[in-house]
């Protein structure tokens, strides 16, 4: 049971909108803590995608963005390619555990 | 730019102890907070722990409190991570990672290691 709670799946066609939700607690990204996000392709290490709430790396595309508004964060992928097929993490840090910790990740498909 | 590159994969023995590596290219790894990531088969990602540059101190996951070190030998630019009393759910990928010099409620990890392969067979 992860501390931070992802939907399994989400799917959607080339070039559609989607969003994955993370939601968290008073204890981490709630009292106003960063979500990060990280994106890990099959077979590979995980890769920083959204850093500080909503901002990106160098050389991620703007096709990605986070938000995030009390318990609940969301990271967004417009414009859907199939490269984008992958499994997608958020992170925080928790007060109340000390420690950092991942949502249990969602597996973005694209159909 | 920092670049993490991790030891080999491991088979170990039930109650045996496995040591991963971790060499860091492009920085100093006197100047990195590094942390450690696992992913067992088919899971998700759990922290384990971090070392930090400054004093070398360290701090770990509860569950993992007792059973794993965190260690730097600067001279080569390596970390090591050991975790010892190995047991069947310690089977997992190992990944180091950096971290930025910021307060803990803001850190992020960047970059990765490729990650190393632990399995424990009984």
């Amino acid at each position: 049971q992860s501390v931070l709670t992802q939907p399994p799946s989400v799917s959607g066609a080339p070039g559609q909108r989607v969003t994955i939700s993370c939601t968290g607690s008073s204890s981490n990204f709630g009292a106003g803590y960063d979500v990060h996000w990280y994106q890990q392709l099959p077979g590979t290490a995980p890769k920083l995608l959204i850093y500080g709430d909503n901002n990106r790396p160098s050389g991620v595309p703007d096709r990605f963005s986070g938000s995030k508004s009390g318990t609940s964060a969301s990271l967004a992928i417009t414009g859907l390619q199939a490269e984008d097929e992958a499994d997608y993490y958020c992170q925080s840090y928790d007060t109340s555990l000390s420690g950092w910790v991942f949502g249990g990740g969602t597996k973005l498909t694209v159909l | 730019q920092v670049h993490l590159v991790q030891s080999g994969a491991e088979v170990k023995k039930s109650g045996a102890s496995v040591r991963v590596s971790c060499k860091a290219s492009g920085y100093t790894l006197s100047g990195l907070y590094l942390h450690w990531v696992r992913q067992a088969p088919g899971q998700g990602l759990e922290w384990m722990g971090w070392s930090s540059p400054d004093s070398g101190g360290t701090k770990f996951a509860q569950k993992f409190q007792g059973r794993v070190t965190m260690t730097r030998d600067t001279s080569i630019n390596t970390a090591y991570m050991e975790l010892s009393r190995l047991i069947s759910d310690d089977t997992a990928v190992y990944y180091c990672a950096g971290g930025p010099p910021a307060a803990p409620t803001r850190v992020w990890f960047d970059p990765w290691g490729q990650g190393t392969l632990v399995t424990v067979s009984s």
